[in-house]
């Protein structure tokens, strides 16, 4: 399975954006990025996810570069309940076998200051 | 209703009792998953079901025992467990394969069961 490398900490200042970088030079033509985050005592949850362009949510941004080798997820005005572990993770798209094999790296844990 | 419930919260147990966790949904996702995650580190795979049949087991130990009554629910049954057992257990829902895109299949998960095993 293609693995992600994200920075094990990040910090931010309350309402400034944030930008949570995600390498993932083995990705292959069908893998999804798929980004989820972990509030503390909390389970995982989903934030976005793409294939080659920028996504927008009303959670967040993802930009997606031509390559596909990183990407970075976006925070636009970031608040104190967007402190979490976020988790950069690729999932492909066809191999059917691979069904529910979304498999999590390390992540990066994001502290946001008031 | 967009919730997978768990039950229980917390749960404590010795190494010879018998217990189970219980993970219900009602989104009609037809893929279901149980992840275990140590403090500090990332969710790991245990288990998949989809369409209620088994379709992914990570090498788990025996003594972690899955179920899946019906496209709701999924119970992870518990055995003869030892301290190192002690984790938050997950479990996590999808739209099931062919529904959606593979690659694009989202997860929702539960707040998870926390476990101690004495």
């Amino acid at each position: 399975d293609a693995k992600t490398t994200q920075p094990n900490s990040m910090e931010s200042n309350e309402e400034e954006p944030v930008h949570l970088p995600c390498n993932h030079s083995t990705i292959s033509g069908t893998d999804y990025i798929h980004w989820y985050r972990q509030l503390p005592s909390q389970g995982p949850e989903y934030v976005i996810h793409g294939l080659t362009s920028n996504v927008n949510n009303r959670m967040a941004s993802l930009a997606i570069a031509e390559d596909r080798k990183s990407s970075t997820l976006i925070l636009h005005r970031a608040t104190l309940r967007d402190a979490a572990v976020y988790y950069c993770i690729l999932r492909d798209k066809n191999r059917g076998s691979t069904l529910g094999r979304l498999y999590f790296g390390r992540g990066t844990q994001l502290t946001v200051w008031p | 209703d967009t919730e997978v419930t768990q039950t229980p919260k917390h749960l404590v147990m010795g190494m010879t009792n018998k217990k189970s966790l219980k993970c219900e949904q009602h989104m009609g996702h037809r893929a279901m998953y149980w992840y275990k995650q140590k403090a500090k580190k990332p969710p790991e795979l245990m288990f998949v079901y989809s369409y209620e049949k088994l379709s992914i087991n990570e090498s788990v130990p025996s003594r972690f025992s899955p179920e899946c009554p019906n496209s709701s629910l999924l119970n992870l049954h518990l055995h003869a467990l030892q301290p190192e057992d002690s984790a938050l257990y997950l479990c996590a829902s999808s739209q099931g394969q062919g529904v959606a895109a593979i690659g694009a299949n989202v997860l929702t998960f539960g707040a998870g069961s926390r476990l101690t095993v004495l």
